[in-house]
């Protein structure tokens, strides 16, 4: 079975500063996908980035990148110039192409300081 | 682009009660929906994945009788938490899939308060 573990339950940066996210996940599988989302206080989640396992090159959204380690099955979130608004909690999630569910992880909670 | 919509945000009933969830896909079709459970400060827990025209499936240890799914339409998915408890309580969370695409599209969240 699929396992998404993020072993930083809290973190936090200055704003402007830079912060990784880490993610780590086991699978046998050869074909998935993988993303981050933002959960705010509102409680809505919010799509931050994919990336499709089978493409070497690194996802890329503004200020938001990943560093994607297919050997080392290893998913990183990379915030550059963190702004308040970057405040949320942050999941990690594992989508099997064959299954389309979503397996989550345990979340990480980002501060933003001002 | 790819909205999805809950209604209601809120809802309080009594114990013994049926509560009616709707999720909506407002600017595409979605065959797939999904059903998620959040408790407070945790994550999202997938209770069920809804197709449009056929019966949904239950993860484990979810009661199919309890939790009564219908994805009528490719636009629409319902939820209806029946004779309800207070062990029901919780925020309640679907997503659409848009078609081909696997990325899953959230709705802003359904919080169920059972007296």
């Amino acid at each position: 079975a699929q396992t998404v573990t993020q072993s930083q339950p809290e973190m936090s940066v200055q704003e402007a500063e830079t912060v990784t996210l880490s993610c780590t996940y086991d699978t046998s599988e050869s074909n998935y996908y993988l993303f981050w989302y933002k959960q705010p206080p509102s409680r809505q989640m919010i799509l931050v980035i994919r990336q499709e396992a089978y493409k070497q090159q690194n996802a890329t959204e503004n200020r938001f990148s990943v560093n994607f380690q297919k050997a080392a099955k290893s998913f990183s979130l990379k915030i550059s110039d963190s702004q308040l608004g970057d405040t949320a909690m942050y999941f990690c999630a594992f989508m099997n192409s064959g299954t389309y569910k979503y397996i989550f992880g345990t979340g990480t909670r980002l501060k933003v300081l001002a | 682009g790819a909205v999805v919509s809950q209604h209601p945000s809120w809802v309080i009933c009594k114990s013994g009660t049926s509560v009616k969830i709707e999720c909506r896909s407002l600017d595409f079709q979605a065959t797939t929906m999904f059903w998620y459970r959040q408790f407070p400060k945790q994550s999202l827990m997938l209770m069920a994945t809804s197709n449009e025209g056929s019966k949904a499936t239950y993860e484990q240890g979810v009661e199919k009788d309890k939790f009564l799914i219908n994805h009528a339409s490719l636009t629409l998915s319902t939820l209806t938490v029946t004779s309800a408890h207070p062990e029901d309580s919780s925020f309640y969370i679907c997503s659409a899939e848009r078609e081909g695409g696997g990325t899953q599209y959230f709705g802003p969240g359904t919080r169920l308060t059972v007296l």
